[in-house]
């Protein structure tokens, strides 16, 4: 069975600093790899998602993941942070079927000035 | 439709009454799924559809849940009889069905409150 975990429910950063979300996977297979945002009151949006051309995803809003096989990992950063980037950011996995699409329990993402 | 549509956006009801929410996807997208996320939790799977079919009904919480597709499109998810624990926002994602990269479009939810 596929499992996703998010480290940390909550992250807090500064302005301008770097940001850093935990993924990480447990699959038999190399999974496909999705990285998802969901504003205050609104739905999901997709950031970036990981189709094995390349392992260093770039996404949309600066954001961007690696995936690391031998980690079972897909980390979300971005170098420098926004106040508009406050939101919870949830990791997603599929493995070879369309059946389900496995979401981790989020990370709320908090933006100091 | 330019994207994934649900309705109605909030519901307030009453225990025990039964409620249904619609979810338009996006034209031609043959897959189709229903996710519950409540107050500080994560997304729970409820079901899956393939064109009118459920191949996976496998995380609908109870027998009181249930959901149909019909010609395709439009799916209805009911809740009869609801309990306070059924208060969440009722997520519908689309996809095309065709690739397992391809992305899935979310709509805006469905807020219920059971009171």
């Amino acid at each position: 069975a596929q499992s996703v975990t998010q480290l940390g429910s909550h992250v807090s950063v500064s302005e301008g600093a770097l940001v850093l979300l935990r993924c990480n996977y447990s699959s038999s297979v190399p999974p496909y790899l999705f990285w998802y945002v969901q504003y205050p009151n609104q739905g999901l949006q997709l950031l970036l998602k990981y189709t094995s051309a390349a392992t260093l995803v770039k996404g949309i809003n600066g954001f961007e993941a690696e995936f690391k096989k031998s980690e079972t990992s897909f980390h979300l950063t971005k170098p420098s942070a926004h106040m508009s980037d406050a939101a919870e950011y949830f990791c997603a996995v599929r493995e070879n079927n369309f059946n389900k699409f496995y979401f981790g329990s989020g990370t709320k993402l908090n933006v100091k000035p | 439709g330019a994207g994934v549509s649900q309705s109605p956006s909030n519901k307030v009801t009453e225990k025990g009454k039964d409620v249904e929410l619609r979810c338009d996807p996006i034209s031609g997208h043959t897959a189709l799924y229903w996710y519950r996320q409540s107050l500080g939790q994560g997304l729970e799977f409820l079901i899956y559809f393939q064109g009118n079919s459920a191949p996976d009904k496998s995380g609908l919480p109870s027998d009181r849940f249930s959901a149909e597709r019909t010609g395709g499109s439009v799916s209805t998810l009911t809740i009869q009889r609801t309990q306070q624990e059924d208060s969440a926002v009722y997520l519908c994602a689309s996809s095309s069905g065709r690739y397992l990269v391809d992305t899935i479009y979310f709509g805006e939810g469905s807020w219920l409150t059971v009171v």
